[in-house]
C-alpha cells in the first residue's frame, strides 16, 4: 500500500525567505505526483503536477521536484509572502490497479510572518 | 468557466440523524470523486465514478454510507446512521483527462 509522508508538519518562516517542503512515497511505480494548496476552510487548489518522466516542474516562484527512485520530491517556494500560508499537500497516483487514485499525505502547514 | 460546486458548505447534525451533500462537477468532466478528510489529514478516497458508474467503491463504509451519480452529471453522498466519527470535511473533485479539480468541501459535525 502506497503510504505518503510530508516532513515537517509545520512550519513558519519570515516573510522574504525561500523555503523547501518535502514528500516522501512509500511506492516509486508511480504515474505522477501533485501538489495542493488548501487555505482554511477551503478546498484543494492544484498547484504543480509531475508526470512520472519529469525530473521538475515550475509555476512562477514555485518549483516542484521529483525522483521518482528515491521517493521523494520537493516543493520549493521563492521569496515567500504571508499569501503563501496556507497547508501544502502532496498526492501520488500509482501507475496500476486504481489508477486514478490519488494518495495524500498528511500535509505541511506553512506560516508566513509579515 | 465554473469549478466544482458543493453543498452544503457547512452541516451540524446529532448523531443517530441522516445527512447528504450534493456534488455538481465540471462541465463535462466524466470522473467524478468523493473523498473524505479528517482534521490535520489528507483526504482519503471513499468512491470513484466514471460517468454514472461506481468503480472503486472498495473504502466506502457501506453499512451506513451510500452514494449515487443519476445521469453521470451530479452526485449525492449519503450518510445514515451518521456517528460522532463521521466529523469531517467531505470533498467532491473531478477530472476528464487525470488532473482533479476540487470543490471547497462540506464541512460535516456530528454532536
Amino acid at each position: 500500500k502506497q503510504e505518503v509522508t510530508q516532513i515537517p508538519a509545520a512550519l513558519s518562516v519570515p516573510e522574504g525567505e525561500n523555503l523547501v517542503l518535502n514528500c516522501s512515497f512509500t511506492d516509486s511505480a508511480i504515474y505522477n505526483l501533485q501538489w495542493f494548496r488548501q487555505d482554511p476552510g477551503k478546498g484543494l487548489t492544484s498547484l504543480l503536477l509531475i508526470q512520472s518522466s519529469q525530473r521538475e516542474q515550475t509555476s512562477g516562484r514555485l518549483n516542484a521536484s521529483l525522483d521518482k527512485s528515491s521517493g521523494r520530491s520537493t516543493l520549493y517556494i521563492a521569496a515567500s509572502q504571508p499569501g503563501d500560508s496556507a497547508t501544502y499537500l502532496c498526492a501520488v497516483r500509482l501507475s496500476s490497479g486504481s489508477a486514478r487514485q490519488l494518495t495524500f499525505g498528511s500535509g505541511t502547514q506553512l506560516t508566513v510572518l509579515p | 468557466e465554473a469549478g466544482v460546486v458543493q453543498s452544503p458548505r457547512y452541516k451540524i447534525i446529532e448523531k443517530k440523524q441522516p445527512v447528504a451533500f450534493w456534488c455538481n462537477p465540471i462541465s463535462g468532466h466524466n470522473t467524478l470523486y468523493w473523498y473524505r478528510q479528517n482534521l490535520g489529514q489528507g483526504p482519503e478516497l471513499l468512491i470513484r465514478y466514471e460517468n454514472e458508474e461506481a468503480v472503486d467503491d472498495s473504502q466506502l463504509p457501506k453499512d451506513r454510507f451510500s452514494a449515487e451519480r443519476l445521469k453521470g452529471v451530479d452526485s449525492t453522498l449519503k450518510i445514515q446512521p451518521a456517528e460522532l466519527g463521521d466529523s469531517a470535511v467531505y470533498l467532491c473533485a473531478s477530472s476528464l483527462r487525470g488532473e482533479q479539480y476540487f470543490g471547497p468541501g462540506t464541512r460535516l459535525t456530528v454532536t
